[in-house]
């Protein structure tokens, strides 16, 4: 089975920290994606990456940065955490080449986060 | 328009019952189609594929409407365990990396 790891399940923290979250993957996927879930606004995209060192934007990456220095892990980085980034984030993986893969996203268990 | 939309319901549904959702996408060059279940505090996860030809896995069928950009999910025999958030999912092909769009769900509560 696809096992992703996020590391941090639940999180307070003041505003203005440094805030990482981890993830990492099992199954040498190429693609891995944060994204966060609000109510009534479903799961946003903050940003992915299809190789090591690669990354984009998503539709959301206002105050948000990633890192990718190995295959099997992405790490959401809050620079500056501010309370409107109090959410649940997801990490997700999927296998592919190229963009249009099509192929299945599988999500890690979530990070509360919340920022007071 | 939003890219995916859904009805947020909630569908509330007798055990044994019939429930179908709809859910239309705007771009009509998407290629990829997914219904995921993501249960209360949990994480999405793939309930099935949609193909053209349309798909049946159990009591669930999928269907895709390419011309009236829409798919559909129909699930027979309710049971209490089906209740869940039920995700569109659409793969639109406006950028790169394998980047869906999630819909913001469809919440089916089935009741005994």
């Amino acid at each position: 089975d696809v096992k992703v790891t996020q590391s941090s399940r639940y999180l307070v923290k003041r505003t203005g920290e440094k805030v990482f979250l981890e993830c990492v993957q099992d199954m040498d996927h190429e693609n891995m994606f944060w994204y966060r879930q609000d109510p009534g606004l479903g799961l946003r995209l903050i940003y992915f990456s299809y190789d090591v060192k690669m990354k984009e934007k998503g539709d959301i990456p206002e105050g948000y940065s990633v890192s990718r220095e190995k295959k099997e892990r992405f790490s959401l980085i809050l620079e500056s955490a501010s309370t409107n980034q109090t959410s649940m984030y997801l990490c997700a993986s999927s296998s592919g080449q190229g963009p249009y893969s099509g192929n299945t996203i599988y999500f890690g268990e979530g990070s509360w986060l919340t920022v007071v | 328009r939003k890219e995916v939309e859904q009805d947020p319901g909630p569908f509330n549904v007798p055990e044994g019952a019939t429930v179908a959702f709809n859910c239309t996408y705007s771009n009509s060059a998407s290629q990829s189609f997914f219904w995921y279940r993501q249960d209360c505090r949990k994480e999405p996860k793939l309930l099935m594929s949609v193909y053209s030809s349309g798909n049946e896995d159990g009591r669930f069928t999928a269907q895709l409407n390419r011309a009236s950009q829409y798919i559909s999910l129909l699930i027979r025999d309710s049971k209490l365990s089906d209740s869940a958030t039920y995700l569109c999912v659409v793969n639109p092909l406006t950028g790169g990396g394998n980047k869906l769009t999630f819909g913001t769900g469809t919440q089916l509560k089935v009741e005994l």
